[in-house]
Formats: structure tokens, C-alpha cells, sequence
């Protein structure tokens, strides 16, 4: 059973343009947003995280947007770049006091050409 | 900053025969994790230990074993390895709580 679901599996997008990745999860308990980006032949990284007390979190050109009630996120690059083609994992966690584990999507190839 | 490492990068081993994958974190950090990835399937959690002395299982545990030896060190064990553990396997660590889980660089498994 899939708790998080990530769309599409890969995307491309041209040089200047948005790209979005969208996520959907089934628990209810879930209480922490993160999105990983990772390079071919590197372990992911953390790119930018939110929580469910707010609906959109920006961080140069990466936003978060969180729709609470449709159990629903994505991640929007804006003004994209060939140096952001890499493969973006969403996840989801909840807190536990320690004892968190991160569920992740299947992950996004995004490439972006010139 | 050494961060999450791994060892070794890459191996090849035949069916039924057993390894140990290294882990090491020098960030201080009480939770650890080893994750196994695979085309279409995202990274998927082992086994995982919240700290040190205690470890668990996640979602796809069967056929491993792991070592929690002390604060910095995680091992992932496969007694008896199988074609179906043919996978890239990442070690990662974060604090008490997972606000940033840090990866290492991976480990590429094959077996034949």
C-alpha cells in the first residue's frame, strides 16, 4: 500500500518555465511535508520542508503548496534550470518524539532543456 | 564535514553468499536508517534505531539484520543474499527529530 503517491513519474520541462510535482497521502497522522532532491550516483537531500499549519512555504525558487483538506502537496520550481534536473522524492512523516520515520513517493525524474 | 558514510560503494556477490554494510555518522545524531531504492519504487525503509541500543523494523525488513554498535555506527546485514536484493541501499541519520534526515552516498548492490 502506496501511503504517499507522487505524479508524474518523469517530467521535462523547457529552460524558464515551472515545473510541478504533486504528492497525495492517505494518513491523516502525517505532520511533516519534506521534498528530496537527488543527483544521479548521490543519496538525496533535503530541498525544503513544511509543516500542515501552512498552506505554502517559499524558498527561492521552490515553493511548497499544502492543501490540508484534499490531502494534497507539490512542489513548484519556478524560472527552472538545467541544473535543477535531478529525480525529487516528496515524504512524509509524523512526529513521534524521536522515534519519526520518513514514508517517500516514488520519486520524479525531472529534466530540463535548453 | 564527513556527514553519512558509506562502505563499500559497490559490490557484486553471489546468490546465498553474506555481507555487512558500513555506516557511520559524525554528526552526532541519534536516529539512523538504511533505505534500499529501487526503479519505480522510491527509497523504502529497512530497518531503522530511534538510538542507540534499540533498532526496528520498517517496511521491508525480511532477509536483513542490523547492528546498531554504538551512537555512530549502523550495519546492515544480509545473511543469505538473493537476486531480489539486487539494489542501490542508502544509510541515513538525523537528530531526535527528523526535521533533516542526511544521506550518504549509497551502496550499489548486485547479486547474481
Amino acid at each position: 500500500q502506496q501511503q504517499v503517491k507522487q505524479s508524474p513519474q518523469s517530467l521535462i520541462v523547457q529552460k524558464g518555465g515551472i515545473s510541478i510535482i504533486n504528492c497525495a497521502y492517505e494518513n491523516t497522522a502525517f505532520d511533516y511535508f519534506p521534498w528530496y532532491q537527488q543527483f544521479p550516483g548521490k543519496g538525496p537531500a533535503l530541498l525544503i520542508a513544511i509543516r500542515p499549519d501552512v498552506s505554502e512555504k517559499k524558498e527561492g525558487r521552490f515553493t511548497i503548496s499544502f492543501n490540508k483538506s484534499a490531502k494534497q502537496f507539490s512542489l513548484h520550481i519556478m524560472d527552472s534550470q538545467p541544473g535543477d534536473s535531478a529525480t525529487y522524492f516528496c515524504a512524509a512523516s509524523i512526529s513521534n518524539f524521536g522515534n519519526e520515520k520518513l514514508t517517500f513517493g516514488t520519486g520524479t525524474r525531472l529534466t530540463i532543456i535548453p | 564535514n564527513a556527514g553519512v558514510t558509506q562502505t563499500p560503494k559497490f559490490q557484486v556477490l553471489k546468490t546465498g553468499q553474506s555481507m555487512t554494510l558500513q555506516c557511520a555518522q559524525d554528526m552526532n545524531h541519534n536516529s539512523m536508517y538504511w533505505y534500499r531504492q529501487d526503479p519505480g519504487m522510491g527509497l523504502r525503509l529497512i530497518y531503522y534505531s530511534a538510538s542507540e541500543g534499540t533498532t526496528d523494523k520498517g517496511e521491508v525488513p525480511n532477509g536483513y539484520n542490523v547492528s546498531r554498535l554504538n551512537k555512530r555506527e549502523f550495519s546492515l546485514r544480509l545473511e543469505s543474499a538473493a537476486p531480489s536484493q539486487t539494489s542501490v541501499y542508502f544509510c541515513a541519520s538525523s537528530s531526535r527529530s527528523v526535521t533533516e534526515a542526511f544521506f550518504g552516498q549509497g551502496t550499489r548492490l548486485t547479486v547474481v
